[in-house]
């Protein structure tokens, strides 16, 4: 079945450092969601990448589609210790239940 | 006002028992889903429901029974709980169009003892 994997599972960073997590499909998605999902709290949307090679920014957030539409990846520029969370990528395959299959998540811990 | 909202937010129960966590969404969504968290914050696809029909059934043991009286409300009843069945539950709800985020509830803690 389709898998998606998301590296790394954890990352420490120190505030103002960048951080990228990385998103891999098994197969060639139609859109891909990403979540942040505070400590204690629910999932969040933040955006949605449909086109092949999008690029999206949301201030200090870059998020990337990749050519084949299988892999996509986030970066945080400088981050801040509001960054803290636990950040999901979702694909979206092409039947038409809606169904997301969510990545494994990168904890993100941002060092005052 | 609660978008998604779930009850109750926290459940301790015992091994056998039976519970049910309710879900509301007053987002006028016509799609309403279940996932359920572990530990390790691996969130994984449960039930989906459009329209008070069952669209997604995944590989969930048949003791998790979804119900979905109308279209705001998608129930989980859960018979002969297990110690495996310990996690965060979470609500979710969408309106069915390929490109819908999801809106997800403040979540269920349930823990098995």
């Amino acid at each position: 079945g389709q898998q998606v994997m998301q590296i790394p599972q954890y990352q420490h960073v120190q505030e103002g450092e960048d951080f990228t997590t990385y998103c891999n499909s098994s197969t060639t998605l139609s859109n891909i969601q990403w979540y942040k999902q505070r400590p204690g709290g629910h999932p969040v949307f933040l955006i949605q990448l449909v086109k092949s090679g999008e690029v999206k920014k949301q201030k200090r957030l870059t998020f990337q589609f990749g050519e084949a539409k299988k892999n996509s990846s986030l970066h945080i520029t400088a981050t801040q210790t509001t960054d803290v969370g636990t950040y999901f990528c979702a694909g979206r395959g092409s039947s038409n239940t809606g169904k997301l299959i969510f990545g494994q998540g990168t904890t993100l811990q941002v060092k005052p | 006002d609660t978008a998604v909202s779930q009850t109750p937010k926290y459940l301790v129960t015992q091994m056998g028992n039976d519970k049910s966590i309710k879900c509301e969404q007053n987002l006028g969504h016509d799609t309403m889903y279940w996932y359920k968290q572990d530990s390790k914050k691996f969130l994984k696809i449960m039930f989906s429901y459009n329209n008070k029909e069952l669209i997604i059934n995944e590989t969930v043991p048949n003791r998790f029974s979804p119900k979905s009286p109308d279209k705001a409300h998608l129930n989980l009843h859960i018979n002969s709980l297990e110690l495996g069945d310990s996690a965060v539950y979470f609500c979710a709800s969408s309106q069915l169009a390929v490109r819908e985020k999801q809106y997800f509830g403040p979540g269920t803690r349930l823990t098995v003892t």
